[in-house]
């Protein structure tokens, strides 16, 4: 069965240092997604893409966040400068781009872990 | 922004038992997904739901869309330990197509 997959699946890094996280959503998805949840809350929605750019953006997703699809398999988020506050566990997430139809498929996560 | 709350926060069941929980805004959603997620892992789809009062089953788990659209329940039967875990629900407001998700319930299962 078709999965989304995340890579690396822990990232330590030092504060002020960039990160990239990278995806491979379901091979027909076109919707992408990107949600953190730091230890012990809930998720919350980061940034959705289609067709090449930003549909969506929380608050959350600030200057220093940023999405990208380099190629035609893989989908990257990369936070500019980290801060502690931005440790959490980072998933991706796709879905079809069929009418009326929202459900959303997640990868396994990256755990960010940042000192 | 919106919220969703959900109960219980937590419950502890035995074996066997049947479970109930729900989630609610004062919100309209028009979308319900609900989530599984383990230790670890990502959350993991169970089921969809997309009109008012609509009742889908996936299994021994079955969820509603509440009529009011602020409410959407998941029930699960004859619970069996591989039932831990924290649900989380997650709606999908009028506009726009990203989901606001819920705090979740976490779900022990005494053998």
């Amino acid at each position: 069965e078709p999965e989304v997959t995340q890579t690396p699946s822990h990232q330590v890094t030092q504060m002020g240092q960039e990160v990239i996280l990278r995806c491979v959503p379901i091979s027909n998805h076109l919707y992408f997604y990107w949600y953190r949840q730091i230890l012990g809350q809930k998720v919350e929605f980061l940034v959705s893409f289609y067709n090449n750019e930003i549909s969506e953006k929380s608050e959350i997703f600030d200057d220093q966040f940023s999405v990208e699809r380099p190629d035609g398999s893989n989908f990257t988020l990369k936070i500019r400068s980290t801060k502690l506050e931005d440790s959490a566990m980072y998933f991706c997430a796709s879905r079809l781009r069929t009418r009326g139809l929202y459900e959303q498929y997640f990868g396994p996560g990256t755990r960010l872990t940042v000192t | 922004g919106q919220q969703l709350n959900q109960s219980p926060q937590s419950m502890f069941i035995q074996e066997g038992e049947d479970v109930s929980m729900n989630c609610t805004s004062s919100s309209i959603f028009n979308t319900w997904l609900w989530y599984k997620q383990d230790p670890g892992e990502g959350p993991v789809l169970l089921i969809a739901l997309y009109k008012a009062g609509e009742l889908t089953s996936n299994g021994r788990l079955t969820a509603q869309f509440g009529i009011t659209r602020k409410d959407s329940f998941l029930n699960i039967s004859a619970s069996i330990p591989s039932d831990v875990g924290i649900y989380f629900c997650a709606g999908r407001l009028n506009y726009g197509q990203n989901f606001v998700f819920g705090p979740g319930t976490r779900l022990s299962v005494l053998p």
